[in-house]
This record gives structure tokens, C-alpha cells and sequence, in this order.
């Protein structure tokens, strides 16, 4: 069973769209995240969540809202995109230290 | 500022050989340094973490190493194999507030493993 998993697994949108991706993690984890990896391979945290709060929030453009239904899942919704949100979405789960990551959302804004 | 470098940018072995790959960071307060893999096409996994009075941790043919006086890791990969190809990234957490922390990436680099 995938322990971390996020749909689509690719997307492929136009400018101005509103689009969301989602994440479920099924390992009883605490805390989960929302990385942005871009063309250069560079991971940067957007959003961590624990226990439905929001405790790190990196500077990122408020079109990008987490949102969390419950402790398995941290959803990702970005309104008006730009063609600079084109990248690898990745959520990731932890528990303590160890984080494990979803295999990836690929967005092309185009 | 809080930062991460690493080195090499991307090095190329035959496989069966050893390599080393180096992780410089600027990072306070100091929490915990953590290596990941990342495969190509897949989500980065956790190798070691080590915190601050831990200097080797190892993971089968894995072995990272932590001087947190001169704030460097290294990740030390023993007779290598072509599944070891893969971007290998360092990252740095720091203690940001109560119950929180700052984590910082380094840019990976790139392992490419030939036969």
C-alpha cells in the first residue's frame, strides 16, 4: 500500500485556471508538508501542517492555500496560475524526524 | 542567513567504487541534518538524520559523517551500484520558535553511477 499518495500524478492547465492538487498519507503521521521543485531540481517547503495547524508558512504567493479535511490528508489549491507555478508538487508526511515523500504532482501551466 | 551548500554539483563513478559527497551549511540554531535520495521522476527518501551529538550514522552502503564545529557532513557510499544513480540532498533543520523548525535544502548532486 503507498504510504504517501497524490493526485493527479500530472497536470496540465492554462493560465488563470484554478486547479488542486491532492495528498493522503495512510501512516498515521502528525505532520504533513507541500514542497515546490523546480526545473533546476531545487526542493523548497511551502506548507507543513500539525494537527490541522498551520506551523510553517514560507513566502509564498497567497494563490496557494492548503487545506486539510482531516489528519490524513493536505490538500493543495492554487488559484489565477501562472506559467512560474510550472514545477513538481510534493507532499510529504513525518513522524518525529523522518519525513516520507508522495511520489510527485507534475503542473505545466501553459 | 541560513544556507546549505554541497559538492560536488554532480560526479560521475564506475560502479563498485566509493565516492564521497560533501555538505557545508550555515544553519542556527542547529537542530538535526538529514540526507535524502532522489531518484529521478520520484520523491526524495530519507537516508540518515543525525542531530547534533551524533557524527556517523550509517544505512547499509550509507555512511554520513557530522563535524558540527566546522558544520560539514559528508555521505560516504560504499562499492556502488547503478541503482545508486540519483540526486542526493542535504538538508539542515533549525529550531525556529516553540515548536517549530526551519528547514533548509542544499541543491543536490547528482550521482551518476556508469558500469
Amino acid at each position: 500500500d503507498t504510504a504517501v499518495s497524490q493526485t493527479p500524478k500530472y497536470l496540465v492547465t492554462q493560465m488563470g485556471n484554478d486547479k488542486s492538487i491532492k495528498c493522503e498519507q495512510n501512516l498515521g503521521h502528525d505532520t504533513m508538508y507541500w514542497y515546490k521543485q523546480d526545473s533546476k531540481k531545487f526542493l523548497k517547503i511551502m506548507f507543513s501542517y500539525n494537527n490541522k495547524e498551520l506551523i510553517i508558512n514560507e513566502t509564498v504567493p497567497n494563490r496557494f492555500s492548503p487545506k486539510s479535511p482531516d489528519k490524513a490528508h493536505l490538500n493543495l489549491h492554487i488559484n489565477s496560475l501562472e506559467l512560474g507555478d510550472s514545477a513538481v508538487y510534493f507532499c510529504a508526511s513525518s513522524l518525529r524526524m523522518t519525513q516520507y515523500f508522495g511520489p510527485g504532482t507534475r503542473l505545466l501551466v501553459l | 542567513k541560513n544556507q546549505v551548500e554541497q559538492s560536488p554539483q554532480s560526479l560521475i563513478i564506475l560502479e563498485g567504487k566509493n565516492c564521497t559527497l560533501q555538505c557545508n551549511y550555515t544553519v542556527s540554531p542547529f537542530s538535526n541534518l538529514r540526507w535524502y535520495k532522489q531518484d529521478t521522476g520520484r520523491g526524495p527518501v530519507s537516508l540518515t538524520i543525525m542531530t547534533f551529538s551524533e557524527n556517523t550514522k550509517s544505512n547499509g552502503r550509507y555512511t554520513a559523517t557530522l563535524d558540527a564545529d566546522t558544520k560539514q557532513s559528508s555521505l560516504h557510499i560504499t562499492a556502488s551500484q547503478l541503482s545508486d544513480s540519483a540526486s542526493y540532498i542535504c538538508v539542515v533543520s533549525a529550531k525556529s520558535g516553540a515548536g517549530s523548525y526551519q528547514l533548509t535544502f542544499g541543491k543536490g548532486t547528482k550521482l551518476s553511477v556508469i558500469p
